[in-house]
């Protein structure tokens, strides 16, 4: 069964600092990754995924995540945080099949200090 | 365009009670997904359809809950004897075909059973 672990419940960051998520996955095959993000009262935001090729995803809001098969690891980074990326911030891993249901981790709360 | 609504927002009612929520998909999306959202944690997979039918609904928790989207549109989730563990967001995502990995998040229906 596939799972994800996120092991840091709150990260709190000075504004401008840089930032790294931490999640971890379990997956038989190579996994489908997924990062998303969700500000209070809004639904879920998809930041970037990976499905195959470079491991160094790009995504949106100037993020970043970077796929390490050996470490069984999909980190997300922000090299300068800004306080408008105070949110909950959740990472998934799917796989193939018709539906490519995700499981999410329990998800990793940012607060941003000025 | 409009992404994903759900309606209502936020739901309050009593133990025992029957509930219905709804959700409208993006327009010509064909895969729409049902999500419960407990506090602090991630979103758990609930049921999927592929156009009219439920192509997965391994996740919902027992027969007291149950779906529709009897036009390939529109969704309704529907509670019957609703329980007080049962509160929860509830969440509806879409996507423009089963082989398209990113979901679009609606805002959630807030669900307090007391």
């Amino acid at each position: 069964a596939q799972s994800v672990t996120q092991p840091d419940i709150h990260i709190t960051v000075s504004e401008g600092a840089s930032l790294e998520l931490r999640c971890n996955y379990s997956y038989g095959a190579t996994p489908y990754l997924f990062w998303y993000v969700q500000s209070p009262g809004q639904g879920l935001q998809l930041l970037l995924k990976y499905f195959s090729g470079d491991t160094l995803v790009q995504g949106i809001k100037g993020f970043e995540a970077e796929f390490k098969r050996s470490q069984s690891s999909f980190n997300l980074r922000k090299p300068s945080v800004h306080w408008s990326d105070a949110a909950e911030y959740f990472c998934a891993v799917g796989g193939g099949g018709g539906s490519y249901i995700p499981t999410f981790g329990r998800g990793t709360s940012l607060i941003v200090h000025p | 365009g409009a992404g994903v609504s759900q309606t209502p927002s936020n739901k309050v009612t009593e133990k025992g009670k029957y509930v219905e929520l709804r959700c409208d998909p993006i327009s010509g999306h064909t895969a729409l997904y049902w999500y419960r959202q407990s506090l602090g944690q991630g979103p758990e997979f609930l049921i999927y359809f592929q156009g009219t039918g439920a192509a997965d609904d391994s996740g919902l928790p027992n027969d007291r809950f149950f779906a529709v989207r009897p036009e390939g549109s529109v969704s309704t989730l529907k509670i019957q004897r609703t329980e007080r563990g049962d509160s929860a967001v509830y969440l509806c995502a879409s996507s423009p075909g089963p082989q398209d990995n990113e979901q679009f998040f609606g805002p959630g229906t807030r669900l307090t059973v007391l």
